[in-house]
């Protein structure tokens, strides 16, 4: 069974530093997904990586994927008040005949003045 | 283009009662999967329709839960008998590919069984 591992759970970081969070896989995929979660919404998406090294960013948010140690990256850089939500990762993944996300259990990130 | 939209937003309900949660994905995504997430966990796979089949339903949890996609379009996921444990929010996702560059997700659907 895939286990996805993300943390930290909570994340509380003051706006202008850096921060990271990690999201570990057990099992050998090429696709993973990065969603935000702002209360009551749907999960946005932010960012989809395809295969190993590869790099996106999107302001201050720029994430990454290496799929031989099964680790994926969310970097924050500077962070501001606008990015406080819930962070998810999901690895795709072929369960029994069809393709379906699983999710790690989300980092809450409050990013205080 | 109009999103994925799930309604209601909210139902409470008592044990024991019947809930039926529905969504409406993007017009022309002939995929649609369900997922749920309970207080605390992660957030996991229901099942997968293709149009009107059913694809995968192998995180379906038990019999008290049944999903329809009439014609291919809007879907269903009846819950009979509701049990306290069924409680959580539960997500639509549609894609126009089986295996796209993103699922789009509704705002989901918070069910409280009391």
């Amino acid at each position: 069974e895939l286990k996805v591992e993300q943390n930290p759970l909570f994340l509380s970081m003051q706006e202008g530093k850096n921060y990271t969070i990690y999201c570990n896989y057990s099992t050998t995929s090429d696709r993973l997904y990065w969603y935000r979660q702002d209360p009551g919404k749907s999960l946005e998406s932010l960012f989809v990586l395809l295969s190993n090294g590869a790099v996106k960013q999107e302001g201050r948010l720029m994430a990454s994927l290496d799929t031989k140690a099964r680790l994926s990256t969310l970097h924050i850089t500077a962070a501001v008040h606008d990015l406080s939500a819930t962070y998810f990762c999901a690895v795709d993944y072929s369960g029994a005949g069809s393709y379906q996300l699983t999710f790690g259990k989300g980092t809450k990130l409050s990013v205080i003045p | 283009e109009a999103g994925v939209t799930q309604f209601p937003s909210h139902s409470v309900i008592e044990k024991g009662q019947t809930v039926t949660l529905r969504c409406d994905p993007i017009s022309g995504h002939d995929n649609l999967y369900w997922y749920r997430r309970v207080m605390g966990k992660e957030i996991k796979f229901l099942l997968h329709f293709v149009k009107e089949s059913k694809q995968d339903e192998s995180g379906m949890p038990n019999n008290r839960f049944l999903a329809e996609r009439t014609g291919g379009t809007y879907s269903t996921l009846k819950v009979q008998p509701a049990e306290l444990e069924d409680s959580g929010v539960y997500f639509c996702a549609s894609s126009q590919l089986r295996r796209g560059y993103g699922y789009t997700f509704g705002s989901g659907t918070r069910l409280t069984v009391v």
